[in-house]
């Protein structure tokens, strides 16, 4: 089976910071990686695809990059609603694993 | 309006056996793959079960291997769990999600969850 590992666990930051989370396959997914977004009570939502595609809805500010087995989430400029945890997940191959997750909140 | 629905939630005392079922709407649910994934209290996201398009091919993790059963009715647009032999470690809020091939397999409708306690 494929594990992914996130870092940092968790960070914070401010509004309007840049903020860059790393997630890791143990080996490779090819461009097969998601990210999600969930914030308290509530499911988690799509943000990129495929490493790189942004979601239909979701703001331009979340970009991801990155192949193989290392992959990046962007946020370029942190606004108050995206302190959140996020999520990698590998598509790739079944069992689709999630990592571990990362916490953004407020600095 | 595309939509996930799960029902069946609840209190179930360890070893107990519990339905859940997820009802789609808004999208043609035969041509969907459809998952299971379920978050304990304060944990991460877990990859429970999937199940194909026309139910011929299923995957279970390890952890529910051989208690939980995964279903679905395309005729009635819905996704089932059957969970038995219930421990403590199951509880978790439970979602329906579909995967989506055009978006590299990603999981693009989640449900809203349903909560599965198990106690005495």
């Amino acid at each position: 089976d494929i594990q992914m590992t996130q870092s940092p666990s968790s960070l914070s930051a401010s509004v309007g910071d840049r903020v860059t989370i790393t997630c890791r396959a143990s080996q490779s997914i090819s461009s097969y990686l998601n990210w999600y977004q969930q914030k308290p009570g509530k499911a988690p939502k799509l943000l990129i695809y495929a490493a790189s595609s942004l979601q239909s809805g979701v703001p331009s500010r979340f970009s991801g990059s990155g192949s193989g087995t290392d992959f990046t989430l962007t946020i370029s400029s942190l606004q108050p609603e995206d302190f959140a945890t996020y999520y990698c997940q590998q598509s790739y191959s079944t069992p689709r694993a999630f990592g571990p997750g990362t916490k953004v909140d407020i600095k | 309006e595309v939509q996930l629905v799960e029902s069946g939630g609840g209190l179930v005392q360890p070893g107990g056996s519990l339905r859940l079922s997820c009802a789609a709407s808004g999208f043609t649910f035969s041509s969907y793959a459809m998952h299971w994934v379920r978050q304990a209290p304060g944990k991460g996201l877990e990859y429970v079960s999937a199940i194909s398009s026309n139910g011929g091919s299923t995957y279970y993790a390890n952890s529910v291997k051989g208690r939980f059963t995964i279903s679905r009715d395309n005729s009635k647009n819905t996704l089932y769990l059957q969970m038995g032999s219930l421990r403590a470690e199951d509880m978790a809020v439970y979602y329906c999600a579909r995967r989506w091939e055009l978006l590299g397999y990603a999981i693009d409708i989640w449900g809203q969850g349903t909560m599965v306690t198990v106690s005495s």
